[in-house]
């Protein structure tokens, strides 16, 4: 069946510094992957996504690129800022196609401060 | 851009009773909609889909006569939960996909229900 594992947070760091939140999947077809991000209280967002080998989804500032070798979607950040702070997860669609169910990841918690 | 609506985004109930869950895709015609259980600092899970007009689909292990899914309309689903308990608090949200509609999913803010 389809997963997807994401490292362990909480992630904590200082403003500026650079961020990487590790995804890696696996599915039977060659699904579409989403990065979602969610704020105490709310729902999700999206906040990129791609759906071929080699895409780099990208907003924000947060860019994520689709690496089929690696069967990996790692989101980075060049800076973050304490505006950044959530749960982000990552997510896939197998088959690809908005009439698949989404299959998500653990989330990981980041965490910025000043 | 494509909004979900969620309603109502808290409800306390007491043990025993139902509460509906109003899920409305504002801007566009939402042909799949999907509802997900969300613990606290866990991932989401999905309980059901529904595709208007048909029965929704459960998750294996969710109990489809408690949690009653309606997707009568191209615009609203609705999520009950029968005889609610303490141990059916949690946050729900749901998920709208339409026809043509190329970016994704749209989730609704979701719903802290507490039942007492």
């Amino acid at each position: 069946g389809n997963s997807v594992t994401q490292m362990e947070g909480p992630v904590t760091l200082s403003e500026e510094a650079f961020l990487t939140i590790n995804c890696t999947y696996t599915a039977t077809g060659y699904p579409s992957l989403f990065w979602y991000v969610q704020y105490p209280g709310e729902g999700l967002q999206l906040l990129l996504k791609a759906t071929k080998a080699d895409d780099k989804g990208s907003n924000k500032g947060f860019e994520a690129t689709y690496r089929k070798e690696t069967t990996s979607f790692h989101l980075e950040k060049g800076s973050v800022q304490v505006s950044d702070s959530a749960v982000y997860f990552c997510a896939l669609s197998d088959p690809p196609g908005t009439a698949s169910k989404l299959t998500f990841g653990t989330g990981t918690r980041l965490q910025v401060t000043l | 851009g494509a909004v979900v609506s969620q309603h109502p985004s808290w409800v306390i109930c007491k043990s025993g009773t139902s509460v509906k869950i109003e899920c409305r895709s504002l801007d566009f015609q939402a042909t799949t909609m999907f509802w997900y259980r969300q613990f606290p600092k866990q991932s989401l899970m999905l309980m059901a889909t529904s595709n208007e007009g048909s029965k929704a689909t459960y998750e294996q292990g969710v109990e489809k006569d408690k949690f009653l899914i309606n997707h009568a309309s191209l615009t609203l689903s609705t999520l009950t939960v029968t005889s609610a308990h303490p141990e059916d608090s949690s946050f729900y949200i749901c998920s709208a996909s339409g026809t043509g509609y190329l970016t994704g999913y749209t989730f609704g803010s979701g719903t802290r229900l507490t039942v007492v």
